[in-house]
């Protein structure tokens, strides 16, 4: 089955810096690929997502890009803020051959003053 | 944000007790989960449900059973609740895990003494 993994675990960045978070899948079927964030004491939330036909996202200071050939794909958050310290989740899954997805183990974010 | 209401929010009970926490959803989703999330283990799939009647195990279904009895409710019961089983309950849903990202609901904290 599918494999998710997530690095680094823990981020620690200067407010203003850029902040980067890997991804790698076992499965070249992939082809699903959202990023969630999870404050402290909520729920997980879809932030930003990409499928397979499209290489990189963007949506405002946050982007996504994927790299099908070797399997791997991250997030980029730039001119981090405060608001952006959380744990964010990584996740794959197939189109018309998976009921679930698989997520990362998260990555927890600190933004620094 | 997605209609799913998890009840209770908040409990504390004694080991050895049965406990049921409910997810109802509004979204007529066909796909609905339950995840548990502690401390270094992101999050992990107990059970999950592709229809009414339907469901399967996942990662972490050893002590907890499923139903759904109907498109809008997930229950999950722990048979007797284990100290182990104290954490943060999640469920989910999906219309189309292969093209769509999971909503999750607000959770649900519960403690086993």
């Amino acid at each position: 089955g599918e494999n998710v993994e997530q690095h680094p675990s823990t981020l620690s960045v200067q407010e203003g810096d850029s902040a980067v978070i890997k991804c790698t899948y076992s499965d070249s079927a992939s082809n699903y690929f959202p990023w969630y964030k999870q404050e402290l004491g909520k729920r997980p939330q879809l932030i930003i997502d990409i499928r397979s036909n499209v290489g990189e996202k963007k949506d405002q200071r946050i982007a996504v890009t994927l790299n099908k050939t070797a399997k791997h794909f991250s997030l980029h958050i730039t001119e981090t803020q405060p608001e952006d310290s959380a744990v964010y989740f990584c996740a794959a899954s197939r189109v018309n051959r998976d009921d679930k997805i698989i997520f990362g183990k998260g990555t927890r974010l600190h933004i620094l003053p | 944000d997605a209609g799913i209401t998890q009840s209770p929010r908040h409990k504390v009970t004694e080991t050895g007790t049965p406990v049921t926490l409910r997810c109802h959803q509004t979204e007529n989703h066909r796909y609905m989960y339950w995840y548990r999330q502690d401390p270094g283990h992101g999050l992990r799939l107990i059970h999950y449900s592709y229809g009414v009647k339907d469901t399967d195990k996942g990662e972490v279904s050893d002590g907890y059973s499923v139903s759904r009895s109907k498109t809008e409710d997930f229950l999950l019961t722990l048979e007797s609740a284990t100290s182990s089983q104290t954490s943060v309950y999640f469920c989910a849903i999906n219309r189309d895990p292969g093209h769509q990202p999971q909503h999750f609901g607000d959770g649900t904290r519960l403690s086993i003494l």
